[in-house]
């Protein structure tokens, strides 16, 4: 079983669409995280959601939305993409984050990689 | 801001060889990371290290961190082909009311091992 999944997996979409990327867990952690890795390979945390607490990266654009059904799911809805939004985007899950005596390892998904035309 | 420096961001070496990655940080921390990535993949944890002195090892890989410098290392003893990836390191700080708002990563050290 995957622990953390995210689909789709490929995204291919023009500039202007609105698009969403599914994210789920079932390690039964409390808190959810997205992250954005460019053609470089450099990693950005985009938002994490804890118990309906959503903190935000204040770089990212409000054309992007995190949106959690429940504790387990954090999708990702982007609005009039542009050509910068391609990525590849990482959802990530982890535990303990209130405790910093824990190790709060997160885990990662497998990626979606976005292109937009 | 917090800043995490990696270097080198480019590593190739021969099977066999020992080598070091570093990586600084700009502001106290609670935790650190090291991460592995193989092209095209998500990431691996490989070691959390909570403690100043905190030394782990798996394998052929070894970390440690020295909070008062800032600086954690990942060493590579004996390297072998297999360990050819882009490795991580990141660290994250908790907010005083609780919530964390994610990883900070370094730009990652490409690390190539040829036969």
């Amino acid at each position: 079983d995957t622990a953390v999944s995210q689909t789709p997996k490929y995204l291919v979409t023009q500039m202007g669409n609105d698009k969403s990327i599914k994210c789920e867990q079932n390690l039964g952690h409390d808190t959810m995280y997205w992250y954005k890795q460019d053609s470089k390979k450099f990693l950005k945390i985009m938002f994490s959601y804890n118990n309906k607490e959503l903190i935000i990266n204040e770089t990212v654009p409000n054309r992007f939305s995190p949106k959690s059904p429940d504790k387990a799911h954090l999708n990702l809805h982007i609005n009039s993409l542009e050509l910068g939004d391609s990525a590849v985007y990482f959802c990530a899950s982890s535990q303990d984050v209130r405790d910093y005596r824990a190790k709060n390892i997160q885990y990662f998904g497998a990626g979606t990689r976005l292109s937009v035309l | 801001e917090l800043k995490v420096e990696q270097n080198p961001l480019f590593l190739s070496m021969q099977e066999g060889k020992n080598y070091t990655i570093y990586c600084n940080y700009s502001t106290t921390s609670d935790r650190l990371y090291w991460y592995r990535q193989d092209p095209g993949k998500s990431l691996e944890s490989l070691f959390v290290l909570l403690s100043n002195g905190a030394v782990k090892q798996e394998g052929r890989l070894m970390a440690s961190l020295d909070t008062k410098a800032r600086l954690s290392t990942l060493h590579i003893t004996a390297a072998v082909h297999d360990l050819s990836a882009t490795y991580f390191c990141a660290v994250d700080i908790l907010y005083s009311g609780g919530g964390a708002d994610g990883l900070t990563f370094g730009k990652g050290t490409h690390l190539i091992i040829q036969p």
